[in-house]
This record gives C-alpha cells, structure tokens and sequence, in this order.
C-alpha cells in the first residue's frame, strides 16, 4: 500500500514555456503533499507544503509564482514550473502523508526537468 | 531548530561486511526519526521509522537503526552488506506535532566486490 505516482519521469522544454507535475496517492487519500527540490548528489530542498483544499506554503526562497502548485483533491497536487529556464532544471521529488500517518512520506519515483 | 547531520558524505563497504551509517539531530523533544534510502534517479523509500518505545528499529531489506537520546543519535546498521545495498541514505527528522521532515545531507554508499 501506500504508493505515490508522480507523472511525468522526465520532461524535456524549452526555455519559456511552462511544465506541469502531478502527484498521485494511489492507495490513501493525503491530506498534505510536499514538492521537493533535488539538485545533483545534494539532499532534498523543501519547496512547499501542499493541502487539499487550501493554498499551498512556500518555503522561504521559493517563487510562488513561478512554482504554482495545486491540491485540488486529497489524492492529487500538481507543480507547475511557469514560463521555465535553465535555472530551474533540477529533479523535483513528490511525497505525500496519509492522515494520522505520523509524519511518514511516501514519495513519488521523482520527475527530472530539464529546460533547454 | 531541527537539524541533521550526516557526518560521512560517503562510505565504502565490502560485499558481506557490516555496515554503520551515522546520524545525529538537534530537536527539542523526543522527535519522529527515520530513513530513507534513495536509489540513482528515483525517489526515496522509506527503510524505518522511530516514533516510540524500543529505540532498536527493525526496518525492511535486513536494516535497524538504535536511538540514543543522550548522543542524540540514530545510526542505521546492517550485519552483511549486499552489492544492490549501493544507494544514497537520507536520516531525517520529523517534529512531533506537525508533518515537516528535515532530511539530512545523505550518505553515499558505495559497494565494493
């Protein structure tokens, strides 16, 4: 149990153009998803904190604007990168909590973006 | 503030021989502890998980971790290390009350034959 799907596993754009992540609970419904951030061979950057139904909380240092994230049910937040560049090229790793789940995340396989 | 330290960025280990990763944290209280192990270009999985009562955690693929609150430690041990064990370890702190996890710098383990 406990899967978390995250769609696509790698994305190829142009700089400019805007992409799209999701995050699926597959087997839960979670009540508060987190978008991570990964650079190569470092730890996971917490970007924001995601809750069904209300708006998402960005770390400090995190773009809302260019990060738009939405939790529109208890079993999908997705992550769009607006109008992306270079910069933004990185791997973003999805989690999610079940409630009462005690702080236990179950993460997404991880979306490598690339901007060209 | 919560905080985590891995202190070995990487280690190498023989097929067969034991393993010890460290991990020290800074909390307040007795936290939620865990870890996690990250295979290249995928997501994380969760090995164990701390919350009360034994501190010996017995975790999936042959893994425990002992918490030791007066070193404020939580280090991840297996007796026989396999080659498919090469991964990076991620120890991370969960704060009691809320969802927020820290997750430390990672280990890198390589295994050699």
């Amino acid at each position: 149990g406990a899967v978390v799907s995250q769609h696509p596993s790698w994305v190829i754009c142009k700089s400019g153009t805007s992409v799209k992540i999701e995050c699926r609970s597959l087997d839960f419904q979670a009540t508060t998803m987190f978008w991570y951030r990964q650079f190569p061979k470092q730890s996971l950057m917490l970007m924001a904190t995601s809750n069904e139904g209300s708006k998402a909380t960005y770390e400090q240092g995190v773009e809302k604007d260019k990060f738009l994230i939405n939790h529109a049910s208890l079993t999908l937040s997705t992550l769009t990168v607006t109008s992306a560049h270079p910069e933004d090229s990185s791997f973003y790793i999805c989690s999610a909590i079940q409630a009462d789940a005690k702080n236990i995340q179950y993460f997404g396989a991880g979306t490598r973006l690339s901007v060209l | 503030a919560q905080s985590v330290t891995q202190p070995d960025i990487h280690i190498t280990v023989s097929e067969g021989a034991s393993l010890e990763l460290r991990c020290n944290y800074s909390y307040g209280a007795t936290p939620y502890l865990f870890w996690y192990v990250q295979s290249p270009g995928q997501g994380l999985q969760l090995l164990l998980k701390y919350f009360s009562g034994d501190t010996l955690v017995q975790g999936i693929k042959g893994f425990e971790a002992e918490f030791k609150r007066s070193q404020s430690s939580f280090n991840l041990r297996k007796p026989s290390v396999h080659w498919s064990d090469a991964a990076e370890y991620f120890c991370a702190v969960g704060a009691t009350g809320g969802f927020k996890t820290i997750f430390g710098a990672g280990t890198r383990l390589f295994v050699k034959a």
